[in-house]
């Protein structure tokens, strides 16, 4: 089944520590995206890729960091995450690497931040 | 910062009535998307229309562009229950790569 794939779901975290979301997608997708959603703002792109080794900044990059090592992963990296990150999760992934094709979404992560 | 803003925020239906949202955006783009949200949960991909149309069915689905006042509008017709969902449009323009998501409207369809 085609699908992007999110861990963990859910997670409770303190200040201060490290942690990583990560982002699989089986479909040889080339573009994946993490955005996060808070009440009333709807969806800020956080980081893209437009392929292995290319990443860009999306709307709110600070305090995030990501990588893309292979097509199929896309990890969201929090080095030191703090109480303004709390927010629900997405990431998604879209074919040939163009943003304006339709982008596939995963279930989401919902983490708070103490 | 958001690109799109639908209206209404909020929207609240009986079932088989036509419901209709509208999104609004400040550049100009390359294509513009809606996507549908249940309540927690990942976006599902509805239609594309892309700049140079302004028209495009899909079921009971119809979605218009006007370019010239940046504006688009979503019409579900004969509305049912299970349309209850959050409504996003989502831009994104040919100066760049990353994609521009409004705050949604939020659909309630009563049966």
């Amino acid at each position: 089944e085609a699908q992007v794939t999110q861990n963990p779901r859910y997670l409770i975290t303190v200040t201060g520590k490290k942690l990583t979301v990560t982002c699989s997608q089986n479909m040889n997708h080339e573009y994946m995206s993490w955005y996060r959603q808070d009440p009333g703002l709807g969806l800020r792109q956080i980081y893209y890729s437009m392929n292995v080794e290319v990443t860009d900044k999306g709307d709110v990059p600070e305090g995030y960091k990501v990588s893309r090592k292979e097509k199929r992963n896309f990890p969201l990296i929090l080095e030191s995450p703090s109480p303004n990150q709390t927010s629900l999760y997405f990431c998604a992934s879209s074919t040939e690497g163009r943003a304006f094709d339709e982008q596939f979404f995963g279930p989401g992560t919902r983490l708070t931040v103490l | 910062s958001q690109q799109g803003e639908e209206d209404p925020q909020a929207l609240s239906i009986q079932e088989g009535e036509n419901a209709t949202m509208n999104c609004s955006y400040k550049t100009s783009i390359n294509n513009l998307q809606w996507y549908r949200q249940n309540s927690g949960r990942g976006l599902v991909h509805l239609i594309l229309i892309r700049s140079n149309e302004r028209e495009k069915h899909s079921g009971r689905l119809r979605v218009t562009l006007d370019t010239s006042k940046k504006s688009s509008s979503l019409l579900i017709t004969a509305s049912r229950a299970a349309d209850t969902a959050s409504y996003f449009c989502a831009t994104d323009a040919w100066s760049n790569n990353d994609m521009r998501f409004g705050a949604g409207t939020r659909l309630t369809v009563k049966p």
